[in-house]
């Protein structure tokens, strides 16, 4: 069974503080994706990534950055937080071939104070 | 961009009643899938449909892909308390970019 593991389930931080979300899988899976999760706005796609130091920008990227440097670990960085970056974080994963279904972890609630 | 359109946002039923959400894309699809979140957990992966005016079903769900693959929907007949949850759709356009659509957060009255 595939696991994603992130790293913390919650986590508060303060307003600049530079804050990094961590992401495992353990099944060899290329292809990587780091969401938030809003009330009213579904699931928004931050960035992802289909290989080792390969990055693709989602639908909403502005303020978040991502380090790739393993294959299976997938980390999304907030240079300086603020607030409105309060959010639920789901991290998943899913083999390279086009019709592969997502893999997702148990996200991270994260407080911008 | 590509978007995906879900509706409804909310939806509460009696249970023995049946619920359908409805997904539209603003764009042609190579695929649609379906997630299930359940409160307080994560979405799980509950099928994929390829194929123009495909139809799959899983026990009381029942999955469609339009004839122009730009809409999908899930049925779900004689709904339980346990279908309680948040139903995705997740549309692929480009190369392994997916868009999910808002949701529909199901409530079942007991």
């Amino acid at each position: 069974d595939v696991k994603v593991t992130q790293s913390s389930r919650y986590l508060v931080k303060r307003t600049g503080e530079k804050v990094f979300l961590e992401c495992v899988q353990d099944m060899d899976h290329e292809n990587m994706f780091w969401y938030r999760q809003d009330p009213g706005l579904g699931l928004r796609l931050i960035y992802f990534s289909y290989d080792v130091k390969m990055k693709e920008k989602g639908d909403i990227p502005e303020g978040y950055s991502v380090s790739r440097e393993k294959k299976e670990r997938f980390s999304l960085i907030l240079e300086s937080a603020s607030t409105n970056q309060t959010s639920m974080y789901l991290c998943a994963s899913s083999l390279e071939q086009r019709n592969q279904p997502q893999h997702f972890g148990d996200g991270t609630r994260l407080s911008i104070l | 961009g590509q978007q995906v359109m879900q509706i409804p946002q909310y939806q509460h039923v009696q249970e023995g009643e049946d619920f359908t959400t409805y997904c539209n894309s603003s764009t042609t699809l190579s695929n649609i899938q379906w997630y299930k979140q359940r409160p307080g957990g994560h979405p799980v992966f509950l099928i994929q449909l390829v194929k123009s005016g495909e139809v799959k079903k899983q026990k009381r769900l029942t999955f469609q892909f339009g004839e122009a693959k730009k809409n999908s929907s899930l049925h779900i007949t004689a709904t339980q308390t346990t279908d309680v949850g948040t139903y995705f759709c997740a549309g692929r356009g480009g190369y392994q970019k997916v868009t999910f659509g808002i949701g529909t957060k199901l409530q079942v009255i007991p």
